[in-house]
């Protein structure tokens, strides 16, 4: 069963829109989540996270959401960018084990 | 070099041949970790380390791997006997202890 869930496998948005990604786990032990963005060939990058005391984290264009009683977090890019196109992955530590737990990733893709 | 360094970055192997895939962590940092990613999936858990101790091995899928971490920098993850389904990108990540991973490039292992 998969514990953290990115529903949304990709996702078109506008150049200079906001975008919005969405992530629900079920494990209510998780107690950090990341945001992670990949570029084809590379490896996953760390863009933003979140504890799980708190409901907010700001870092420039990127706002990470987090919402412990319904399990979902989201991450809100403003202004998207092209560069901004890429697969996202939420991600998710604590919850019983010591590596993180993934979501399956969602692809941004920002039209110009 | 600043980031975790991976390789070979490709490898091609026939079925039931023995693979080596090298990791090459940030300098100083404790923590270093193993994930497997199946193409359209995100990464999953393999294995732990804590300097050369390895704290868990719970993700590893079965006795034909095999993780080291001799002198608690260089990794190596060993594949015995590879198989089809162990073709995959394999992706090292280090932390200073739980903090944030930053992984490497990945190795993509093909078995043929």
């Amino acid at each position: 069963d998969q514990q953290v869930k990115q529903n949304s496998p990709s996702l078109s948005v506008q150049e200079g829109r906001i975008s919005i990604l969405n992530c629900d786990y079920t494990n209510s032990m998780f107690d950090y989540f990341l945001w992670y963005k990949k570029y084809p060939a590379e490896g996953p990058t760390f863009l933003i996270s979140i504890s799980s005391i708190k409901d907010k984290n700001e870092d420039g264009r990127f706002t990470v959401f987090l919402n412990k009683s319904a399990k979902h977090l989201s991450l809100h890019i403003v202004p998207s960018q092209p560069g901004d196109s890429a697969v996202y992955f939420c991600a998710a530590r604590g919850g019983g084990a010591d590596g993180l737990t993934f979501g399956k990733g969602t692809h941004l893709i920002i039209q110009p | 070099g600043a980031g975790v360094s991976q390789s070979p970055r490709y490898k091609v192997a026939k079925r039931g041949q023995d693979v080596a895939l090298r990791c090459d962590p940030i300098s100083g940092h404790v923590s270093l970790f193993w994930y497997q990613q199946a193409l359209g999936q995100g990464p999953e858990f393999l294995t732990y380390f804590q300097n050369e101790a390895q704290l868990d091995k719970s993700g590893l899928p079965s006795d034909r791997f095999f993780a080291e971490r001799p002198e608690g920098s260089v990794s190596t993850l060993k594949i015995q006997r590879t198989q089809q389904e162990d073709s995959a990108v394999y992706l090292c990540a280090s932390s200073y202890f739980q903090n944030i991973q930053y992984f490497g490039a990945g190795t993509r292992l093909s078995v043929l």
